[in-house]
């Protein structure tokens, strides 16, 4: 298994600003994913950031808004650039390990970002 | 396209009484299921995967491909059984879970 940490765990944030949300792990994993939730919204998969390359980013979702970070096998960033109040979200980060039947997600606390 | 559909926001039911939480999903090949189900002030966890065919907490969850369908069950409910349950497809199976597609998820209310 594997347990996650996200920093911060919620924030405020003002229009135009940036914030960056920090995801650790508690073993070294290849895969980690970033995941937004908006409100009465369903998980949706933003990017996946593997050690050593470029985050792969998914459908609607660019590097400029949400560059992403991935230093080592334990630890990624993720920044909400120029936020609007549309980014006000829940955003998770989780990671693929084994579990107890085989690989499976594990994910992060979440990190609530309210934008005014 | 790809999609997960649950079409109950919330089911509220009594405890003991059965229950059913459904997901519909579309998806052109043969996908790995999810169920994915998250606790008052919880992190979201695996519930269970359609490829174990196990039960989990009293949970099933069958996988009818001519329905497309993977409806979360238990017999009797409990009240600790409360919380938000997320449906969720991958695929295929044997590769990566990376871009697991959700459901809306189903806030499931267990009264006393």
């Amino acid at each position: 298994s594997a347990v996650i940490s996200q920093k911060p765990s919620r924030d405020i944030c003002q229009r135009g600003t940036s914030l960056t949300i920090q995801c650790q792990v508690d073993s070294q994993v290849t895969m980690m994913f970033w995941y937004r939730q908006q409100p009465g919204q369903s998980l949706t998969l933003i990017a996946t950031a593997n050690q050593g390359s470029e985050a792969t980013y998914e459908s609607g979702f660019v590097i400029d808004k949400f560059p992403i970070s991935r230093p080592n096998l334990t630890f990624s960033t993720l920044t909400v650039s120029n936020m609007s109040p549309e980014d006000s979200s829940i955003y998770l980060c989780s990671v693929e390990s084994f579990g107890g039947g085989g690989d499976e997600q594990f994910f992060g606390p979440g990190t609530r970002l309210t934008v005014l | 396209a790809q999609r997960v559909t649950q079409p109950e926001k919330l089911l509220s039911v009594f405890k003991g009484a059965p229950v059913e939480l459904k997901c519909n999903y579309s998806y052109s090949g043969s996908p790995e299921l999810f169920w994915y189900v998250q606790y008052s002030r919880q992190r979201l966890q695996l519930l269970l995967r359609h490829i174990s065919r196990e039960s989990i907490k009293g949970f099933t969850a069958d996988l009818n491909k001519g329905e497309t369908s993977f409806h979360l069950k238990k017999p009797f409910a409990q009240e600790e059984d409360s919380a938000m349950y997320y449906c969720a497809l991958s695929g295929p199976y044997g590769g990566s879970q990376g871009n697991l597609i959700f459901g809306k998820g189903t806030k499931l209310s267990v009264k006393p």
